[in-house]
């Protein structure tokens, strides 16, 4: 079965802080997708990175960079100098390819707090 | 390009009455999804839509939801009827297809009284 585990259940930074958000996976299968969606006050999941399994490469996209680790079967999120607009909800997913992709598979997300 | 559309936004209704939420998905998308948030978790995926074809509702709870995609684009949830416990907010995805990222609405926050 797989699993998304976001340990991180709540963090709190000033701005300007850099913060970086855990999520760890498990599965047995070898090709697979992972995903970061930001769920914002107004409640609509919003769609940040989708990485496949054989990708491993490190990815920045403004003051967000996403670490992706198979060894350790980790995909970390890190934001550079957040922002208030930055607080939320951050969910990390994982689907399979083949039969059940599609189904994405959530962590129980990370809330985010940026104070002024 | 507009995103996944959902209606109602918000819905209270007392135990034992119907509900229904209405999802219209990103024109072109073949594929459409409904998921279920509970407070404080993560969304966990009802039922999958390729086309007309509900191609996985295993985890439909199918006594008292159901479904329906009439034309293979708008789609409409139901609950008859409502538990205390189906609280939640429902979120409609859309995607080209299976394998391509999934874009969500906004979801329906329903209070069962």
């Amino acid at each position: 079965a797989q699993k998304v585990t976001q340990a991180q259940t709540e963090i709190s930074v000033v701005e300007k802080e850099d913060v970086t958000l855990d999520c760890v996976y498990e599965t047995r299968d070898t090709t697979y997708y992972l995903f970061w969606y930001k769920q914002p006050p107004s409640g609509e999941l919003v769609f940040l990175i989708r990485r496949n399994s054989f990708d491993e490469q490190n990815e920045i996209s403004g003051r967000y960079s996403w670490n992706f680790q198979k060894s350790t079967s980790s995909f970390n999120f890190t934001i550079t100098a957040s922002q208030v607009v930055d607080s939320a909800v951050y969910f990390c997913a994982l689907t399979l390819y083949g039969g059940s992709q599609g189904n994405l598979i959530f962590g129980k997300g990370t809330k985010l707090s940026v104070k002024p | 390009e507009a995103g996944v559309v959902q209606s109602p936004r918000y819905k209270i209704i007392e135990k034992k009455q119907p509900v229904a939420f209405w999802c219209n998905p990103i024109s072109g998308h073949n594929t459409l999804y409904w998921y279920r948030q509970n407070l404080g978790q993560g969304p966990e995926l009802l039922i999958r839509y390729e086309n007309e074809e509900a191609v996985d509702d295993s985890q439909l709870p199918k006594d008292r939801f159901s479904a329906e995609r009439l034309k293979g684009v708008d789609s409409t949830l139901k609950i008859q009827p409502a538990e205390l416990g189906d609280s939640a907010v429902y979120l409609c995805a859309s995607s080209f297809a299976r394998e391509d990222t999934q874009y969500f609405g906004p979801g329906t926050r329903l209070t069962v009284l």
